[in-house]
């Protein structure tokens, strides 16, 4: 899995997007993006993933940059239950490979 | 998607002594991962279960410390031997779906070893 950098900690006003940003620069041509989320006291959660188009669900987008260096994962509507630690990773497969968490940003939601 | 259960959901031990976490899935999966999450630490994997052959252990993970059983398709287990206050963790078992690019988690085990 290529290494990924992310700020240890961002702070986010509810009801404003949040924007978690993560840098991949080494991501190899068929590892996907992918973003994490773990609410303290359980298990992760999966958000999204991407290759290099960017992506929506109805949790959260993912913009990809053209080189594929950087990502961002934004929440547009941040609410107090989106505190938690995100987790961005680069792996050729999340599903039946292993994942490698770094340390994650966490995020906390202000009132 | 996946629904993961673990059991016993928190439990302290005592130093010396051992504990199994079982995992439950509600569908069948190939593969299994176990984790562990030191307290303030991110997830470090530490094998990797698939129903019918053994467990891949991860550098610094043993099946001595860490023996696991992954008896069917829906089901694992993770020993936790001879434990010590280091052990103190909490454990998560994850699955990946055939068809699927992500990983579910179940919900941790939460151990204290006294």
């Amino acid at each position: 899995d290529a290494k990924t950098t992310q700020p240890p900690s961002m702070d986010c006003a509810e009801g404003r997007a949040a924007n978690l940003p993560c840098n991949h620069s080494t991501i190899s041509g068929n590892e996907y993006v992918y973003w994490y989320r773990q609410i303290h006291s359980q298990g992760p959660q999966y958000i999204i993933h991407g290759l290099k188009n960017n992506e929506t669900n109805e949790m959260a987008s993912l913009i990809i940059t053209e080189d594929r260096k950087s990502s961002t994962l934004i929440l547009p509507h941040a609410t107090l239950r989106d505190t938690a630690v995100y987790y961005c990773i680069a792996t050729h497969s999340g599903g039946y490979q292993k994942v490698t968490f770094g340390i994650g940003t966490k995020l906390q939601v202000i009132p | 998607s996946a629904v993961i259960s673990q059991k016993p959901s928190r439990d302290i031990c005592q130093r010396g002594t051992s504990l199994t976490i079982q995992c439950q899935v509600d569908s069948q999966v190939t593969m299994m991962f176990w984790y562990r999450q030191q307290p303030g630490q991110s997830l470090t994997l530490i094998a990797t279960a698939n129903q019918g052959s053994e467990a891949t252990y991860e550098s610094g993970f043993v099946i001595d410390k860490f023996p696991i059983s992954r008896p069917n398709l829906t089901f694992s287990t993770l020993t936790v031997s001879n434990m010590s206050p280091e052990d103190s963790s909490i454990y998560l078992c994850s699955v990946g779906l055939a068809g699927t690019y992500e990983q579910y988690f179940g919900p941790g085990t939460r151990l204290t070893v006294t």
